[in-house]
């Protein structure tokens, strides 16, 4: 067990509608990032944040945004959801924005039908 | 931007052979990190390299981190069954954590 909670795990949506993940990081963890993996693909940067602010970002569509909230916990939104867009998506946290070592979440699993 | 790609994409042995996967980066890491991600499951993190030319073993894995900081490599000894999985580098050029391609690794009993 990681330590990093992620809700929900399945989740079942039609084009155009909107979804949010959540993510509890580690207790302790200040760093939250978001990743995107399709079927047998790699890990694709989304976005990350250190206490509350945005540190870095990727590759995110603009469909996409996230925060951080004042008690470290975080959400992924997600929005005009089009088919492609079905992946799992992976939170994780680390202690650190220096390159510490990441905790994954178990993922949710997006199927947009 | 920054890409890292990791050589083989695809690697099946027998059962006690070894395997290795590479991964390069187009630019200069700070330092690599090594995951683990078994079939249907997380990335699970497995050991970070900081110096260059740095050489770590753990059990049957070596790694190792390239004297320029712009490639990596781990080796396992002896495949078992347990190795099954895809074995990503990362690595930050900046606060970004950005993986590399994969290497799934298949061990035939």
């Amino acid at each position: 067990d990681s330590g990093v909670t992620q809700t929900p795990k399945h989740l079942i949506t039609a084009t155009g509608q909107r979804v949010t993940l959540r993510c509890s990081p580690r207790s302790g963890d200040l760093s939250v990032y978001w990743y995107q993996q399709s079927l047998d693909q790699g890990l694709q940067f989304l976005i990350q944040y250190y206490n509350g602010e945005e540190r870095a970002k990727g590759n995110i569509l603009e469909r996409f945004s996230a925060q951080q909230f004042p008690d470290l916990h975080s959400e992924l939104n997600l929005s005009s959801l089009e088919l492609g867009d079905s992946a799992l998506y992976f939170c994780a946290s680390s202690v650190n924005s220096n390159n510490s070592p990441l905790h994954f979440g178990n993922g949710t699993r997006l199927t947009v039908t | 931007g920054q890409q890292v790609m990791q050589i083989p994409q695809y690697q099946h042995v027998q059962e006690g052979e070894d395997f290795t996967t590479y991964c390069n980066s187009s630019t200069t890491l700070s330092n690599i990190q090594w995951y683990k991600q078994r079939p249907g499951g997380h990335p699970v993190f497995l050991i970070q390299l900081v110096k260059s030319g740095e050489v770590k073993k753990q059990k049957r894995l070596t790694f190792q981190f390239g004297e320029a900081k712009k490639n990596s490599s781990l080796h396992i000894t002896a495949t078992q069954t347990t190795d099954v999985g895809t074995y990503f580098c990362a690595g930050p050029p900046t606060d970004k954590l950005i993986f590399g391609t994969g290497t799934r690794l298949q061990v035939f009993p």
